[in-house]
């Protein structure tokens, strides 16, 4: 099972950009990159999913380097409502989900 | 469009008691799951499920059942609760095993059992 790695918090300020990395250094060959952002009190948020290189969305960017061991999720100019846990997820999407482990994720604390 | 729909919002349980926590979707999603969520720890995988008549033990199934009889409707039940059952369920779903945008989470039910 592809185990990840994540800092249990973060902090920044308004307007700066906010990097995560995650590491997943046994992720197998079916494996995608799945990043969720959690709210208090709701479920879970699909944010960005990527294999390799590098995948943009109108949220944010994962950059996935070539070994894919690790993989990082970059928030582009976050405003408070950015605060929040944020989930790294590895496993197949094909695949039986009995097998995606949720880790605690990176609280991140956004300051004005 | 209401995505995954979870009931109740909140739930207290005398030890002992059963209840069902229900989940509808109404994005004929094929995969639904039911997770919990504790502090400190992750979310866990209850109970899954592929389609509607099939359903498969996760992570965590001990005291709870479920069942899969539409597309749209993943029932979890709890047959005696325990003080232990007390936690953040979520239900979730996605359209099938290759989808590549991930799971449609529910607002969960938060559970008490004294």
């Amino acid at each position: 099972l592809a185990k990840t790695t994540q800092p249990i918090s973060m902090d920044s300020y308004e307007g700066q950009e906010v990097n995560i990395t995650c590491s997943h250094n046994n992720i197998a060959t079916n494996d995608y990159i799945t990043w969720y952002q959690q709210f208090p009190s709701q479920g879970p948020r699909f944010i960005i999913q990527g294999y390799k290189t590098k995948v943009t969305n109108e949220v944010a960017s994962l950059f996935i380097p070539a070994d894919r061991k690790s993989s990082t999720l970059s928030l582009p100019r976050v405003s408070l409502s950015d605060t929040a846990v944020y989930y790294c997820l590895v496993g197949d999407p094909a695949g039986n989900n009995r097998k995606l482990i949720w880790g605690l994720g990176t609280s991140l604390a956004v300051n004005p | 469009n209401a995505g995954v729909t979870q009931t109740p919002k909140f739930q207290v349980l005398k030890t002992g008691q059963s209840m069902t926590l229900q989940c509808a979707q109404d994005m004929n999603h094929e995969y639904m799951s039911w997770y919990r969520q504790d502090p400190g720890m992750g979310l866990r995988l209850i109970h899954y499920s592929v389609g509607a008549g099939i359903t498969d033990q996760g992570e965590v199934p001990n005291g709870y059942n479920v069942s899969r009889s539409t597309t749209e409707d993943f029932p979890l039940r709890l047959l005696s609760a325990a003080p232990s059952q007390t936690s953040v369920y979520f239900c979730a779903s996605r359209p099938d095993q290759g989808n590549l945008y991930g799971y449609t989470f529910g607002s969960g039910t938060r559970l008490t059992v004294v």
